[in-house]
């Protein structure tokens, strides 16, 4: 079974309006971490956003947040007030507990904002 | 402060010769990954070093082999290129158990 499931198809959202991209996980871990890494058209994969599976507040950082429902196993990540530079593509992904530091990651959103 | 760098940036290959992908990072990192990114799946990890003097297999290890030359540097070696590992491989690194991962540039790999 996919340990990360990313299946929405391609998105597209109005440049300032809100976007949020849909991730859900499988573990049967109680200890585990969840990241969004964007992925620009350049190649290079940039961390986004941490959520551990013990905090209590969803994590925010500058206009990411994510939207951590934990009886549901879902990890979304919330853009506000999108860019153009936001164009991208965007990755879920999740570290268990006593896995050496391993990522497991989705298969990627792709995400264009429209001027 | 360079981050996680590799080299080469692209490679083209034919089929059944060798070559090594390098991976350094200047942030005094313990643990260091090798990935590939093909079209439609994601990242997956090749083999990591979680510390200096071990190396573990990942997801896809067949076809490659690695190694942590120190803290450093972590290498990647396809000895026999074929043309299953075209992709665009990527190295990281992280700071501890829970810390986030560093990507490198990537390579871009073609076997022909």
């Amino acid at each position: 079974a996919q340990k990360i499931t990313q299946t929405q198809p391609g998105m597209f959202v109005q440049e300032k309006e809100a976007v949020t991209l849909d991730c859900t996980y499988d573990t049967s871990d109680q200890s585990y971490g969840l990241f969004w890494y964007k992925q620009p058209s350049s190649g290079e994969m940039i961390f986004l956003i941490y959520q551990g599976s013990y905090d209590e507040q969803n994590a925010t950082e500058g206009r990411y947040s994510l939207n951590f429902q934990k009886a549901r196993k879902s990890a979304n990540l919330v853009i506000s007030a999108s860019q153009l530079g936001d164009s991208a593509m965007y990755f879920c992904a999740m570290r268990e507990y006593g896995a050496n530091s391993k990522l497991t990651f989705g298969k990627g959103i792709t995400l264009s904002v429209r001027p | 402060n360079a981050g996680v760098t590799q080299t080469p940036k692209f490679q083209v290959l034919k089929t059944g010769q060798s070559m090594t992908l390098q991976c350094a990072q200047d942030m005094n990192h313990n643990s260091m990954y090798w990935y590939r990114q093909d079209p439609g799946m994601g990242l997956r990890l090749i083999y990591y070093s979680a510390s200096e003097g071990t190396t573990d297999k990942g997801e896809v290890p067949n076809g490659y082999n690695v190694s942590r030359l120190n803290k450093r540097e972590f290498s990647l070696r396809l000895e026999s290129a074929a043309p299953s590992q075209t992709s665009v491989y990527f190295c990281a690194s992280s700071d501890g158990e829970w810390g986030e991962q560093y990507f490198g540039p990537g390579t871009r790999l073609t076997v022909t």
